[in-house]
């Protein structure tokens, strides 16, 4: 079936760095656009980051802008969120998320998430 | 960049109707998407589109949109509809896309 695996995520002190991986399956991997978006605790969604399906294109949210790096290796089916000098304020949930284009944008298919925690 | 704005709460009574609204300035040129969040749980996509639901979603769930608002409507709510739901859409200012506030509905 349809399906996306995070991992990746833990504890990391401030000014740290971590890298999360999403394993995707059930589906051509290379024909998606692919999302990272996360959730604080208690708090709403936030998109964080999406890459072409090709890596031609990449965009990033202005809170994590020239911290993260999106990135997908289309003949591993994973898609990579490399977060470097993180804050207090990036602890959340980060799930992955495909990225449907047909009759408008959305977010089709979520995994479950993986907690990152910085904290000292 | 845009923002969506949702009301915080809403409840329902067992299979009566609710409406769920987002607004902002992005919902004048870029559809909404809806998704629905239980605790602990991943969000789910219910809504896309002009009004279209992924396989599996309950035709009991249906979107329209007018002007800079979107709508989520739930007819004949059912106990397992309790949830947060979250709008979202693409963006032409600052981030390519934005999330609502988020809604939390509960079935009374």
């Amino acid at each position: 079936q349809v399906q996306l695996v995070e991992s990746g995520g833990g504890l990391v002190k401030p000014g740290g760095s971590l890298r999360l991986s999403c394993a995707a399956s059930g589906f051509t991997f290379s024909d998606y656009y692919m999302s990272w978006i996360r959730q604080a605790p208690g708090k709403g969604l936030e998109w964080v980051s999406y890459i072409s399906s090709s890596s031609s294109y990449t965009n990033y949210a202005d809170s994590v802008k020239g911290r993260f790096t999106i990135s997908r290796d289309n003949a591993k089916n994973s898609l990579y969120l490399q977060m470097n000098s993180l804050r207090a304020e990036d602890t959340a949930v980060y799930y992955c998320a495909r990225i449907t284009m047909v009759r408008g944008d959305a977010f089709d298919i979520w995994g479950q998430g993986t907690m990152v925690t910085v904290s000292s | 960049s845009s923002e969506l704005t949702q009301d915080p709460a809403v409840s329902v009574a067992l299979g009566q109707t609710v409406r769920i609204t987002c607004q902002g300035d992005s919902l004048r040129s870029y559809y909404a998407s809806w998704y629905q969040q239980k605790p602990g749980q991943a969000p789910v996509l219910v809504i896309y589109g002009k009004n279209n639901r992924p396989s599996g979603i309950p035709d009991r769930f249906s979107g329209s949109s007018s002007g800079n608002t979107a709508s989520l409507t739930i007819t004949g709510a059912q106990a397992e509809d309790e949830a947060d739901y979250y709008c979202n859409s693409r963006d032409s200012s600052g981030n390519p896309y934005v999330f609502g506030t988020g809604t939390k509905v509960t079935v009374l």
